[in-house]
Parts: structure tokens; sequence; C-alpha cells
């Protein structure tokens, strides 16, 4: 069974500080992994995805996320924070092509 | 291109009433989604339509909630009759061709059960 766990509910950076918001997952096939970010009072919107191409995925907005098999993990980077990052992002995984497993989420801050 | 549309944005309604938002999906997409958010947890599928047959509901409580998707477009769902535990954002999506890879999701409807 596909399941994903977030690493942290809530993470507070300084502008333009590294931002790293980590994401194990389990499955039992070679999964396709997705982080989806949310605004306040806005629907989800896909960041990036891994599909078993490149292990180092590149997104919009400037974030990124490495496919670690060994770890089990898709942690999201971004080099500079910007205010403009302040919202939930979701980590989620498939073992096909049809159903998506949200994990909790992570709510970013970043102060000034 | 127009994105998923869904009406209510906010719905405050009492226990026992009953409830039905609305999804308009993206034109031409083939597959809709119904999503449910609990505060503090993503989002979990409820309901999956593939033009207007059912894929999956096998996470969808089907004692209190209902969806149908006439036509193939447009889609509603009901909670009839609402519990406390129903509060929740409920996320609409839809795709072109029915896969994961490339769903679109609308702003959600904000439903508080008193």
């Amino acid at each position: 069974a596909q399941s994903v766990t977030q690493l942290g509910s809530h993470v507070s950076v300084s502008e333009g500080a590294l931002v790293l918001l980590r994401c194990n997952y389990s499955s039992s096939v070679p999964p396709y992994l997705f982080w989806y970010v949310q605004y306040p009072n806005q629907g989800l919107q896909l960041l990036l995805k891994y599909t078993s191409a490149a292990t180092l995925v590149k997104g919009i907005n400037g974030f990124e996320a490495e496919f670690k098999k060994s770890e089990t993990s898709f942690h999201l980077t971004k080099p500079s924070a910007h205010m403009s990052d302040a919202a939930e992002y979701f980590c989620a995984v498939s073992e096909n092509d049809y159903k998506l497993s949200f994990g909790a989420g992570t709510t970013v801050t970043v102060r000034a | 291109e127009a994105g998923v549309a869904q009406s209510p944005r906010y719905k405050i309604i009492e226990k026992r009433q009953s409830v039905a938002f609305w999804c308009n999906p993206i034109s031409g997409h083939a597959t809709l989604y119904w999503y449910q958010q609990i505060l503090g947890q993503g989002p979990k599928l409820l309901i999956q339509f593939q033009n207007n047959g059912v894929v999956d509901d096998s996470q969808l409580p089907k004692d209190r909630f209902s969806a149908e998707r006439l036509k193939g477009v447009d889609s509603t769902l009901k909670i009839q009759p609402a519990k406390l535990e129903d509060s929740a954002v409920y996320l609409c999506a839809s795709s072109l061709d029915g896969t994961i890879h490339e769903q679109y999701f609308g702003p959600g409807t904000r439903l508080t059960v008193t």
C-alpha cells in the first residue's frame, strides 16, 4: 500500500534562506512522486513530479526535489526563500497512474 | 483556459442538514475527482468519475454521501445528513485522460457543520 509521511507540520524560514521540506514514502512498486503547493483559499497546484526519469527533478518557482530510493525519500528544496513561498506544501505518492495518496502537509512561513 | 470551478466557496450548516456542492471541470476533461481535505490532513479521494461512470468510490461514505456526473461534465456532491466530522474543504479536480500526472484542482468549498 502506498503512503507518505511529511516530517514537520510547520517550517519557518528567513527570507533568502534555504527551504527544506521532508517527505518519505512507502510503496510496494517503483512509485510516482509529486509535490503540490496550496496558497490560502486556493486549490492545489503541481510544483514538480518524479516519474522514473532523472532523480533530480526541477519544478516551478525555483523548487527542486531529489528521489532517493535507498532512503525512500523525496525531499523538496529551494535555495533562497521568498515571501511568496509562504503556503502549504503536500507530498503525494502513486503506485499507478490513477490514484494519489497525499501526506498531511507542511505549512511554510517566511520571515522578513 | 478556464480552470476548475466550484461553488459555493463557503457553507455553514447544522448537523443533520443536507448540503450540495457543484463542480465544473476544465472543458474536455474526461476525468473528475472529489477530495475531502480535513484540517491538518492531506486531501483524501472520495470518488473518481471517468466521463459519467464511477471509477473508484471505495472511500466514499455511501450511507450519507452521494455524487453524480450527469452528461459527463458538471458534477454534484451531496451530504445527507451532515455530521460534525464532515467539516472540511471539498476539492474538485479534473484531468484530460484520467492519469494523475496532469490533475488540476479547483479552489474548494469550505464546509462547516455546527
